[in-house]
């Protein structure tokens, strides 16, 4: 069965500080990991898009990583502010006959104090 | 290009009404996802679609909830004798057809569709 787990489940953090959020999965066969932030009380919005053969791939002070070979993936954020306060989704691909089967993880709350 | 469209934004029904939500994919797109959001819980797979065709429904409730996607139109998610348990944001999402490679997965999400029911 496809899986995507996250962590840690919530975080809280002060401004200006890093932080690292994890997704490990298990979905086969892989197609692509994508990260998104979803602030509250809104829809899901891209941060990165990641394919089998990317390391790393940054969007401003959001890093994302991918080891295809254990199956994990992080989110760095760099010099927090209030405004990275949102769920994080961690989302996995996998194309079949069907279609674009997609597995989604639970997501990681992140809160920035000032 | 307009992203895409969830309306309308806020419905309320009262128990054993209907509720039909309407999501009208970016242009292009062929693939429509509808997730269910409860406060403070993450997104809920229910159904993917393609034009006419349901995929994948293993995540909807079998009775009361359908969904489609016609050849024309937007995808409608339709709640039949609602209770409040159906209260909850409702996301649609589209992507690319496969024909557009690596990025074919790529997901965009509307600003859901927030139903009370009271």
């Amino acid at each position: 069965k496809n899986q995507v787990e996250q962590s840690p489940q919530s975080l809280i953090i002060l401004e200006g500080k890093n932080c690292t959020l994890q997704c490990n999965y298990t979905v086969s066969p892989f197609s692509n990991l994508r990260w998104y932030k979803q602030d509250t009380g809104r829809g899901p919005v891209s941060l990165t898009i990641m394919t089998f053969s990317e390391n790393t791939k940054s969007n401003g002070r959001y890093t994302a990583t991918l080891d295809a070979d254990t199956k994990q993936s992080s989110l760095h954020i760099t010099a927090s502010q209030l405004s990275d306060s949102a769920s994080y989704i961690c989302v996995v691909s996998a194309w079949n006959n069907a279609g674009n089967m997609l597995t989604f993880g639970g997501g990681t709350r992140l809160m920035v104090k000032p | 290009n307009a992203g895409v469209m969830q309306n309308p934004r806020h419905l309320v029904r009262r128990r054993g009404q209907e509720a039909r939500l309407r999501c009208s994919p970016m242009k292009g797109h062929s693939h429509v996802y509808w997730y269910r959001q409860l406060p403070e819980e993450g997104l809920k797979f229910m159904v993917y679609l393609q034009k006419e065709n349901i995929i994948d429904e293993s995540g909807m409730p079998k009775e009361r909830f359908s969904a489609e996607f016609p050849k024309e139109g937007p995808s409608i998610l339709r709640i039949q004798q609602v209770v409040r348990g159906d209260s909850a944001a409702y996301f649609c999402a589209s992507s690319p057809p496969s024909s557009q490679g690596y990025r074919a997965g790529e997901l965009f999400f509307g600003e859901g569709s927030r139903l009370t029911v009271l």
